[in-house]
């Protein structure tokens, strides 16, 4: 597509739920990123990946967090027992190649736990 | 570990005036550096970006930064600010190694833009 897709744009859950985010790259950019961005912050990272494998998942907060990307194109970012601190926006964003700093930023899904 | 302070959480300028929002960052090496802004609902669009050479770096939207190892800083300005550019900026900094390019990110910056 012309540029990095993210849905839902919105997402409302309950405390103690199971929420995917969902992430569509632009066509042929081998690298993507997932970022949290809390209110009145900047965003932080949370995992990267070259192809289809993890290749740094060190900033996801714990084990309640995971993200996959199968096929090399699409990636979901899972959430188990979502906590209300959960709350923010999740940033998805990919770029041509590893090495190189052309991220495509998408617009992110708010997700808002309650 | 890399970090990025942005000591200004918001500023208010009148349009036509002069724009400079502050930047340091804290790297052991050559930091790659960088500039987004985010407009409501938006996603981040790049500004601009010094990886090395020339320290004065130009960007869109007439935005400009340059960077100052001797101060760790890497101020962007604008000569003159118009209404759009009212949107939340961010500085950002890259490890600078083929491990993944990673961005660490400063808390932003708010510019209001007075009529």
């Amino acid at each position: 597509g012309a540029g990095v897709s993210q849905t839902p744009s919105n997402k409302v859950t309950e405390k103690g739920k199971y929420v995917e985010l969902r992430c569509d790259p632009i066509s042929g950019h081998t690298a993507l990123y997932w970022y949290r961005q809390s209110l009145g912050q900047g965003p932080e990272f949370l995992i990267y990946f070259q192809g289809t494998g993890a290749a740094d998942d060190s900033g996801l907060p714990n084990d309640r967090f995971f993200a996959v990307r199968p096929e090399g194109s699409v990636s979901t970012l899972k959430i188990q027992r979502t906590e209300r601190g959960d709350s923010a926006v999740y940033l998805c964003a990919s770029s041509p190649r590893q090495g190189n700093y052309g991220y495509t930023f998408g617009s992110g899904t708010r997700l808002t736990v309650v | 570990a890399q970090s990025v302070t942005q000591p200004d959480i918001h500023i208010t300028v009148s349009e036509g005036a002069s724009l400079e929002l502050r930047c340091n960052y804290s790297y052991g090496a050559t930091p790659y550096l960088f500039w987004y802004v985010q407009s409501p609902g938006q996603g981040l669009q790049l500004l601009l970006k010094y990886f090395s050479g020339d320290t004065l770096v130009q960007g869109i939207k007439g935005f400009e930064a340059e960077f100052k190892r001797s101060q760790s800083s890497f101020n962007l300005r604008k000569p003159s600010v118009h209404w759009s550019d009212a949107a939340e900026y961010f500085c950002a900094v890259g490890a600078g190694n083929n491990a993944g390019n990673m961005l660490t990110f400063g808390g932003g910056t708010r510019l209001m833009v007075k009529p």
